[in-house]
């Protein structure tokens, strides 16, 4: 079975502090994907970032950044200068090997900042 | 292309009520899917479709339907609705291909009074 937890409930933090966005993961499976979403208050959920079990390279985009540890089943998500618009519930989500396969969610961390 | 679209946005119904939720997707997507949204408990899957004419359940399907007559279209119905299903439902769509991207719709808020 597939389990993500996202242990951090809700963060708040002073715009431009840097804040980390924990994921822990868990599944049998050799071949898994993972992601993250941003649910901003108007409710849609956006894409922000795919990762598939091979490729433990971090990545960087922006102000995002994101750090793969298959060694601690770990996919976190750092925001760097954190600004008012980065407010949101932020999900992680695990999916697994084959065409049918679901996305498991975690629970989301609702991030806060405030000037 | 409009990606994902839902209608309606929200709905209010009484309990026993049935309705159907639209799913749409222009993306030409095999795989489509409806979640459900309750607070504290993330996104949990209620059916999901991977073609035209095959769908199956997720892990929380009693109380809904599907069916797959089209690639573009995946109408969620609810049979009698009961205030258990007050939640915000989306639908979701992504290629064939193994761990593509789920794109996902604005979403439908339902309260069932």
């Amino acid at each position: 079975a597939q389990k993500v937890t996202q242990a951090q409930t809700e963060i708040s933090v002073v715009e431009k502090e840097d804040v980390t966005l924990d994921c822990v993961y868990e599944t049998r499976d050799t071949t898994y994907y993972l992601f993250w979403y941003k649910q901003p208050p108007s409710g849609e959920l956006v894409f922000l970032i795919r990762r598939n079990s091979f490729d433990e390279q971090n990545e960087i985009s922006g102000r995002y950044s994101w750090n793969f540890q298959k060694s601690t089943s770990s996919f976190n998500f750092t925001i760097t200068a954190s600004q008012v618009v980065d407010s949101a519930v932020y999900f992680c989500a695990l999916r697994g090997p084959g065409t049918a396969s679901k996305l498991t969610f975690g629970t989301g961390t609702r991030l806060q900042v405030t000037l | 292309n409009a990606g994902v679209t839902q209608t309606p946005k929200f709905q209010v119904l009484k309990t026993g009520q049935s309705m159907t939720l639209q799913c749409a997707q222009d993306m030409n997507h095999e795989y489509m899917s409806w979640y459900r949204q309750d607070p504290g408990m993330g996104l949990r899957l209620i059916h999901y479709s991977v073609g035209a004419g095959i769908t199956d359940q997720g892990e929380v399907p009693n109380g809904y339907n599907v069916s797959r007559s089209t690639t573009e279209d995946f109408p969620l119905r609810l049979l009698s609705a009961a205030p258990s299903q007050t939640s915000v439902y989306f639908c979701a769509s992504s290629s064939g291909a193994l761990g593509e991207t789920q794109y996902f719709g604005p979403g439908t808020r339902l309260l069932v009074l």
